[in-house]
C-alpha cells in the first residue's frame, strides 16, 4: 500500500503565495492528484502529474519528483476563497488497479 | 451537464437500523466508486463498478454493506445494520474509464450513526 503524508494545516496571508507539500511512498506509482475541497462540498480535480516536473495551471501549480517520493501544490495570488482542504492522492499500478489512495489532506486558512 | 449527485445529503441513524445511500453518476460514465471519510481521517477506497458489475471491492469493511449498481445507472450503498463507526461521510465518484487521471466527485452523504 501506500503512505501518504501533508501537514495536517497551514495559514497564509491573502494576496502571498503558499506551497502544500506531499511525501509517498509506492511500489507501482502510476499518477498523483490533488484536489480541492470546500466544507461539505465535492472534493475537486486540481492537477494530475505523471511525469517529472511542474504542471501550470493559472493560480496553481503541481510538481512532482517520481525519485524523491515528492509533490507540492503551489498556489499563487492567494483569494479567501482558497481556504479549503487540499488533498494529495496517490495511484498505484501493482494488480492492475486504478483506485487513488488519499492523504488526509492540508486545510488552508487564507487571513486578509 | 449534471455532476454527480448523492441523496440524501445527510442522514441520522440509530445504532441497529439501516441507511440506503444513493449516487447518481455522470450520464454515459460506466465507471462508478464509493469512498468513505471517518472524521479526522483519510478517504478511503470502498468499491469500483464497471457498469454494474463490481470490478473491485476490496475496501468494503464487512458484510455488513451491500453496493449495487442494477442497470447500470444510479448505483446503492446499504449499511444493515449500521453500527456506530459507520459514521461519516461516503462519497461517490464516476470516471469515463477506469485509467482516467479525473473522477468526477459527488458532493457526499453524512451518515451519523448514534
Amino acid at each position: 500500500g501506500q503512505n501518504i503524508d501533508q501537514p495536517t494545516e497551514m495559514t497564509a496571508t491573502e494576496g502571498a503565495i503558499v506551497q502544500i507539500n506531499c511525501t509517498y511512498q509506492t511500489s507501482g506509482f502510476n499518477g498523483l492528484f490533488w484536489y480541492q475541497q470546500h466544507a461539505g462540498e465535492a472534493p475537486t480535480f486540481l492537477s494530475y502529474n505523471v511525469l517529472d516536473g511542474l504542471e501550470e495551471k493559472g493560480r496553481f501549480s503541481s510538481f512532482l519528483s517520481r525519485s524523491k517520493g515528492y509533490s507540492y501544490l503551489l498556489l499563487k495570488e492567494l483569494q479567501m476563497k482558497d481556504s479549503a482542504s487540499y488533498l494529495c492522492a496517490v495511484r498505484d499500478q501493482t494488480g492492475g488497479s486504478y483506485i487513488p489512495t488519499f492523504g488526509r489532506g492540508t486545510s488552508l486558512i487564507v487571513h486578509p | 451537464e449534471a455532476g454527480v449527485t448523492q441523496f440524501p445529503s445527510h442522514s441520522v441513524i440509530e445504532k441497529g437500523q439501516t441507511v440506503t445511500l444513493r449516487c447518481d453518476p455522470i450520464s454515459g460514465h460506466d465507471n462508478l466508486y464509493w469512498y468513505r471519510r471517518v472524521m479526522g481521517k483519510e478517504i478511503k477506497f470502498l468499491l469500483h463498478f464497471v457498469k454494474e458489475s463490481k470490478q473491485d471491492e476490496s475496501g468494503m469493511p464487512n458484510n455488513r454493506f451491500l453496493a449495487e449498481r442494477t442497470g447500470g445507472t444510479y448505483s446503492t450503498l446499504k449499511v444493515q445494520p449500521a453500527e456506530l463507526e459507520d459514521s461519516g461521510v461516503y462519497f461517490c465518484a464516476s470516471s469515463q474509464d477506469p485509467s482516467s487521471y479525473e473522477q468526477y466527485f459527488g458532493p457526499g452523504t453524512r451518515l451519523t450513526v448514534t
